[in-house]
């Protein structure tokens, strides 16, 4: 089966500029989160999407903006690019997303930005 | 989430057993401890996690103390290929949006 997977895996702009990067969940599962890791620190959640509805967003300006498709998939953009937006994006996807109960959530490989 | 603390680094050597430590005293009744790992230029993978009684799968085994303060991953055989960061995690099963709460973590390197 395949895992998460994310595009594009490399991917270079200028300050200003905006971009938006795209994962597709492992199928079957429904809630997508994203994680931002700047080098040398661990990752910082961004957003959490379940059933196409936000169920979590981390302290991260609005700038950074989701959303989740109808075959839940998802998409991260980020308007208005600063240097510091410069890390891997992580997408995760598990299960459900709903309260009382963990999932375990399966990790991409991420899209590493680079903001000239 | 409760706050974890665990060592920078620390180096083990192939074929040994590797136990990474993880603080964790604030942490709360209802809260688990889950360990997670990143290979270099990888996303997280996970490894295990347990509420109170140890717990062991075909990665590794984990050790919570009796008074859930403190817990301790256990890799029974290191590989070169274990050579990554761990991250101990603390967090409710009713989290926020299912959030995981990543701290620095220890780079663990395994040596030949």
């Amino acid at each position: 089966d395949a895992g998460v997977t994310q595009s594009p895996t490399h991917l270079i702009k200028t300050r200003g500029q905006h971009v938006t990067l795209r994962c597709s969940p492992i199928s079957g599962h429904k809630s997508v989160s994203w994680y931002q890791q700047v080098l040398g620190q661990g990752p910082q959640f961004i957003f959490q999407y379940y059933e196409k509805e936000e169920r979590g967003r981390g302290n991260f300006p609005d700038r950074f903006s989701a959303r989740q498709f109808p075959n839940y998939s998802s998409e991260l953009n980020v308007n208005a690019l600063l240097l510091g937006d410069s890390a891997l994006y992580l997408c995760a996807s598990s299960a459900t997303g709903t309260s009382g109960s963990y999932n375990e959530q399966f990790f991409g490989p991420g899209t590493r930005l680079t903001v000239l | 989430d409760a706050k974890t603390t665990q060592p920078p680094s620390m180096d083990c050597a192939e074929g040994r057993a590797a136990n990474l430590p993880c603080n964790h005293s604030t942490i709360s009744g209802n809260e688990y401890v889950y360990w997670y790992r990143q290979i270099h230029s990888q996303g997280p993978q996970y490894i295990i996690h347990g509420l109170k009684n140890n717990e062991t799968n075909e990665m590794a085994s984990l050790i919570i103390t009796e008074d859930r303060k403190s817990s301790t991953l256990i890799l029974p055989h290191a590989t070169l290929r274990d050579t990554a960061v761990y991250y101990c995690i603390v967090t409710p099963p009713v989290a926020a949006g299912n959030k995981l709460t990543f701290g620095g973590g220890t780079r663990v390197l395994v040596k030949p």
